[in-house]
């Protein structure tokens, strides 16, 4: 039971170029969801998944596509990665959408635009 | 936008002691959640507050809310090395579609 996992772990891009983080969850959860960290900040949700299906935008979307491709993984694209993109990004699931549901995380991913 | 704001930003105790941090919100929630991030990891659930409650506890954590003053509080007691992590805490309300919404974090070391 791995829970969470994210790939890659790390990754440098050049600004302009493409990529796609994976995220998949082994718990049957419904919910995933995909946040970016920035120093001295909370987590900023980019995209949601309520249910397989369904995608949503969250507070900060503008450069980002998601895809849930099934119930266990939903992914993350950049298609045109920019400087300000420089971030750790986190995928995270929860069992259901509602009040009181706990997220659990995946290991990060660490992208560094140049 | 952030809804929580923990305070302190830093704090740096004696192993042995307790450890207090807080977290003000701004509008009013359903509950409240405290994360705790170990470096370079991904964020562990620790404990969950509803707006109903005034306290819960679990193992050395003790979480206080108080909703007339949006605020809420997590001690730790007896801190342990392994205790140093940086601390989160979201809270999710109906008007907020039941997003968690984050704070800055408390970042807390532990000194042996």
């Amino acid at each position: 039971n791995a829970g969470v996992t994210q790939t890659p772990k790390f990754q440098v891009l050049k600004t302009g170029q493409s990529m796609t983080l994976q995220c998949a969850q082994d718990m049957n959860h419904n919910s995933m969801y995909w946040y970016r960290q920035d120093p001295g900040m909370g987590l900023r949700l980019i995209y949601y998944s309520a249910s397989e299906g369904t995608t949503d935008k969250g507070e900060v979307p503008n450069g980002y596509n998601v895809s849930r491709l099934n119930k266990r993984e939903f992914s993350l694209r950049l298609e045109s990665a920019a400087p300000s993109q420089t971030s750790v990004y986190f995928c995270a699931s929860s069992a259901g959408w509602g009040i009181g549901e706990t997220q659990y995380f995946g290991p990060g991913t660490r992208l560094l635009v140049l | 936008s952030q809804q929580g704001e923990e305070d302190p930003q830093a704090l740096s105790i004696q192993e042995g002691e307790n450890a207090t941090m807080n977290c003000s919100y701004k509008t009013s929630i359903n509950n409240l959640q405290w994360y705790r991030q170990n470096s370079g990891r991904g964020l562990v659930h620790l404990i969950l507050i509803r707006s109903n409650e005034r306290e819960k506890h679990s193992g050395r954590l003790r979480v206080t809310l108080d909703t007339s003053k949006k605020s809420s509080s997590l001690l730790i007691t007896a801190s342990r090395a392994a205790d140093t992590a940086s601390y989160f805490c979201a809270t999710s309300n109906e008007g907020s579609n039941y997003q968690l919404i984050w704070g800055a974090g408390t970042k807390l070391i532990i000194k042996p």
